[in-house]
């Protein structure tokens, strides 16, 4: 089954940038489709961000991802203690079988 | 707004089947636009996908789990349901629902708010 590999945690202090890497393979990576999920302390996961930078209704402009290669990278501006959260990268594999494959999910600690 | 809403016991007996079910509001789970389906998180742990139904009745499974899992759709009741068959330990985890919305990047753009299970010996 494939892998994204995201790093378990990051931190920075408030007001400061945050990056957050989703590598994959080129089997996997089907075009860099990654999206975004934020899930804040005891809840749901949420989408973040999806397509060339597309936010939900209520997600900031701070959040925004780059690519590069097999690897994409969730970046977090002016970093709030309300960031503060796990995210995950995930990918839908829409081959033969279909299957979700999401990140191990990296956990965001603001200072 | 598309809503969605797990529902089902909290507590399974080991060897027992999990059943849950995921009711939809603010559109018609027969929507062309989705697939619908069901994501696990082991208490501490990340997101893993179980699987999806489509309108169609179609199913995609995830292979670690395609042995024991059902998804099936009411459209009657604008529902669709999750059984996974002889649970262990290892499926106690919170279960969310979650609409699939096709395109390109199909995210998953709407969550339940998830249902702790618990799988008792």
């Amino acid at each position: 089954q494939s892998v994204l590999t995201q790093p378990p945690s990051v931190s920075a202090a408030p007001g400061q940038k945050v990056t957050i890497s989703c590598s994959g393979d080129s089997s996997n990576m089907r075009g860099n489709y990654v999206t975004w999920y934020q899930q804040l302390p005891g809840t749901a996961p949420k989408l973040l961000i999806y397509d060339n930078n597309k936010r939900p209704p209520g997600i900031p402009d701070r959040f925004s991802v780059s690519k590069s290669g097999t690897s994409v990278t969730l970046d977090i501006t002016g970093l709030q203690t309300g960031d503060e959260a796990d995210y995950y990268c995930g990918i839908w594999d829409s081959s033969l079988s279909g299957n979700w494959v999401f990140g191990g999910g990296t956990k965001l600690t603001v200072l | 707004q598309l809503q969605l809403q797990e529902s089902g016991p909290g507590l399974v007996s080991s060897s027992e089947t999990l059943s849950l079910t995921c009711t939809v509001s603010g559109d018609s789970i027969s929507s062309v636009s989705y697939y619908w389906g069901w994501i696990r998180q082991p208490p501490g742990k990340g997101l893993e996908w179980i699987g999806n139904v489509y309108s169609s009745g179609s199913t995609y499974y995830n292979p670690s789990l395609k042995s024991r899992v059902t998804l099936s759709l009411d459209t009657s009741r604008n529902q669709f349901s999750l059984k996974l068959w002889s649970v262990t330990a290892a499926d106690t985890a919170v279960y969310y629902c979650a609409s699939q919305r096709l395109g390109s990047w199909d995210e998953l753009d709407h969550w339940g708010q998830g249902t702790l299970v618990t799988v008792s010996s």
